[in-house]
């Protein structure tokens, strides 16, 4: 099956910078790719996603690119806010049935 | 309703203890998954329905664990003679339809403690 790997674990950051999240995912056919925010006590919430007949996709602060060749994608948050401190999950959608294959997560802190 | 609901918000069981998880999906959303997240990890998928059909099962981790959705709509896990192991966040997500695109809305989940 699909194996997504996502890195760093942690990241902290001042607020105002900006923070990148990198996946990696297995399976070359896998073709739809979300980023979930996952705040203490709470259920992942979708916050951007991208399919695989696009490269990058941007909504505000948030863009996140897609290298199909090389089978990675990333999340990039500029302009941080503390309020954008969680626990954040790429996923990658297997291309039979609907179940996605998600990452580790990555605790950001974006410091005041 | 607005969100996807998820009861018990916490359980605390007995070794041994069965348990029972409900999900209330969005009106209307066709597809249902449950999911469970160990401490610091990322969401497992564990299995799926379309409606009342339970399409796949491939994710439960052994005959202990049993889902449905009689009516297409509310959704329940059983897990038989709990085991330490089986303590974790366990999130239910619905979508609205089937095809590419559709990301998942998340429930707040249900911690399972297993004592």
């Amino acid at each position: 099956g699909e194996n997504v790997e996502q890195h760093p674990s942690t990241l902290s950051v001042q607020e105002g910078d900006s923070a990148v999240i990198k996946c990696t995912y297995s399976d070359s056919a896998s073709n739809y790719f979300p980023w979930y925010k996952q705040e203490l006590g709470k259920g992942p919430q979708l916050i951007i996603d991208i399919r695989s007949n696009v490269g990058e996709k941007k909504d505000q602060r948030i863009a996140v690119t897609l290298n199909k060749t090389a089978k990675h994608f990333s999340l990039h948050i500029t302009e941080t806010q503390p309020e954008d401190s969680a626990v954040y999950f790429c996923a990658a959608r297997a291309v039979t049935g609907n179940q996605f294959y998600f990452g580790t997560g990555t605790s950001l802190t974006v410091i005041p | 309703g607005a969100g996807v609901s998820q009861s018990p918000r916490y359980k605390v069981a007995k070794r041994g203890q069965d348990v029972a998880l409900r999900c209330d999906p969005i009106s209307g959303h066709v597809s249902l998954f449950w999911y469970q997240q160990a401490l610091g990890q990322g969401p497992e998928f564990l299995t799926y329905f379309q409606n009342e059909a339970q399409l796949d099962k491939s994710g439960l981790p052994s005959d202990r664990f049993f889902a449905e959705r009689p009516e297409g709509s509310v959704s329940t896990l059983k897990i038989q003679r709990t085991q330490q192991e089986d303590s974790a966040v366990y999130l239910c997500a619905t979508t609205l339809g089937t095809g590419i695109g559709y990301g998942y809305t998340f429930g707040s989940g249900t911690r399972l403690t297993v004592v």
